[in-house]
């Protein structure tokens, strides 16, 4: 079983759509979680980071948490084409794991 | 504020050469330092982390190196390049095991 498991994708949304990226872990332990946004070519960036069960919204994104469930998700309000991205998932127990990321694209 | 700086960005290598990738860190002290292979589409490795100087632990065995000199610099290295060693590194570091990483801007290896 991957350590950090996100769907590939691709998926497609149109502008001003809500995107709905999900991600599940498998190590009970973790303690936090973070989502990357990695275009094209370039390395990640930090979107967002979460530590306790609900939500954190900044902006236009929104982090869930479910430690019951391990499951992590990242909402983008209002999408625009600018966020067709890969969004990677990552998992921090004793060093940080990622998924494989979702690529993302939003149709003008 | 902190920066990361990683080299070359780009580089074309044939089997069984020499690499030499380096990372440096500026505007902290002693931070957790991490070298990372991505594949083409394909999610992170870890492949080496650090905290400390001459503190490395290797995620994956293989014919790759990483040395940390200084508390700020973190070199990838291998003896003789494989054609599987294609990918693209990432150095990255972060202030603790627990928090975010802050990644370099990344070196595109092809190995030929």
């Amino acid at each position: 079983q991957k350590e950090v498991e996100q769907n590939s994708g691709p998926l497609s949304v149109p502008e001003g759509a809500i995107a709905s990226l999900n991600c599940t872990y498998s190590d009970r332990g973790s303690q936090s979680f973070f989502w990357y946004r990695q275009y094209s070519g370039k390395s990640p960036e930090l979107i967002m980071f979460i530590y306790s069960n609900g939500d954190k919204e900044d902006g236009r994104f929104t982090a869930q948490l479910n430690k019951a469930s391990q499951y992590v998700s990242l909402l983008i309000r209002d999408s625009q084409p600018s966020d067709s991205a890969t969004y990677l998932c990552a998992v921090n127990t004793n060093d940080m794991r990622f998924g494989a990321g979702t690529r993302l694209t939003v149709k003008p | 504020s902190q920066t990361i700086h990683q080299w070359p960005a780009t580089l074309v290598q044939p089997v069984g050469s020499p690499l030499s990738l380096e990372c440096t860190v500026e505007g902290t002290s002693n931070p957790n330092l991490y070298w990372y292979r991505q594949a083409a589409g394909r999610g992170l490795q870890l492949l080496f982390y650090s905290v400390g100087i001459g503190q490395i632990s290797s995620e994956v065995p293989q014919n790759l190196s990483a040395s940390r000199p200084q508390d700020r610099q973190f070199i990838l290295s291998s003896k003789k390049l494989l054609l599987s060693d294609s990918g693209f590194y990432l150095c990255a570091w972060s202030e603790s095991f627990a928090g975010e990483l802050f990644f370099g801007e990344g070196s595109r290896l092809t190995v030929l």
